[in-house]
């Protein structure tokens, strides 16, 4: 069975500009995850959504993120404007019935703002 | 204080040793629990779970739960340098509006040969 997909692998940017994270959870799932790593914070939590809709958006840093799941197989991040400060490794995660069940993790995203 | 806690590291163990992974969690009413690994430039890969007080062994990896002192253990018997990682604990914690996963900020292991 497929995994969690992620795209792009790697983005690099300038300041200022729109970045698009995406993300396809494992079918079946219905919770997904959003994260961001960073070596001073670790892997924090930005937002997940349960059967497509948000639940906790207490993560995400501010107005310029903002987190959709249109439907069950896709979901996206955007940062707008993008600033330096927002690189990191954004991970999507998906799991069966919520936080009792264990994250499965995409391979990540690593952006980098210049 | 943090909601959950790992000692950074480095751990360096020797292979063939057992390597003891240690971690706290602030919320008693925490459920569930996780320890991940993750390989430098790669994504949290899942090790074990554990929901209830005692051991939970898989292969060379034990799980150890303790609620009443809120400390989660994981040991890795006969090393592999191939263990060398960081590895994260994870527990579910409330917000009072939500549940969530909390990561530890993960304890470095190194496998020396």
């Amino acid at each position: 069975d497929a995994g969690v997909i992620q795209s792009p692998r790697h983005e690099v940017t300038e300041m200022g500009q729109e970045v698009t994270l995406r993300c396809k959870p494992i079918s079946g799932h219905d919770y997904l995850f959003w994260y961001r790593q960073t070596m001073m914070r670790g892997l924090e939590l930005l937002i997940y959504f349960n059967n497509n809709v948000p639940i906790d958006d207490s993560g995400m840093p501010e107005d310029r993120f903002s987190a959709k799941m249109p439907n069950a197989s896709f979901s996206t991040l955007k940062i707008q404007p993008s600033e330096p400060r927002d690189s990191a490794v954004y991970f999507c995660a998906s799991s069966l019935a919520g936080l009792v069940q264990p994250q499965h993790f995409g391979d990540g995203t690593r952006l980098s703002i210049l | 204080q943090k909601e959950v806690e790992q000692n950074s590291g480095p751990l360096s163990v020797p292979e063939g040793a057992i390597a003891s992974l240690n971690c706290t969690y602030s919320d008693r009413g925490s459920q569930s629990f996780f320890w991940y690994r993750q390989y430098s430039g790669k994504s949290p890969e899942l090790i074990m779970s554990i929901y209830s007080n005692g051991d939970k062994e898989d292969g060379r990896f034990t799980a150890q739960l303790n609620k009443a002192s809120q400390y989660v253990s994981l040991l890795i018997r006969d090393s592999q340098p191939s263990d060398s990682a960081t590895y994260l604990c994870a527990v579910n914690t409330y917000t009072g509006t939500a549940s969530k996963l909390t990561f530890g900020t993960g304890t470095r292991l190194q496998v020396t040969l």
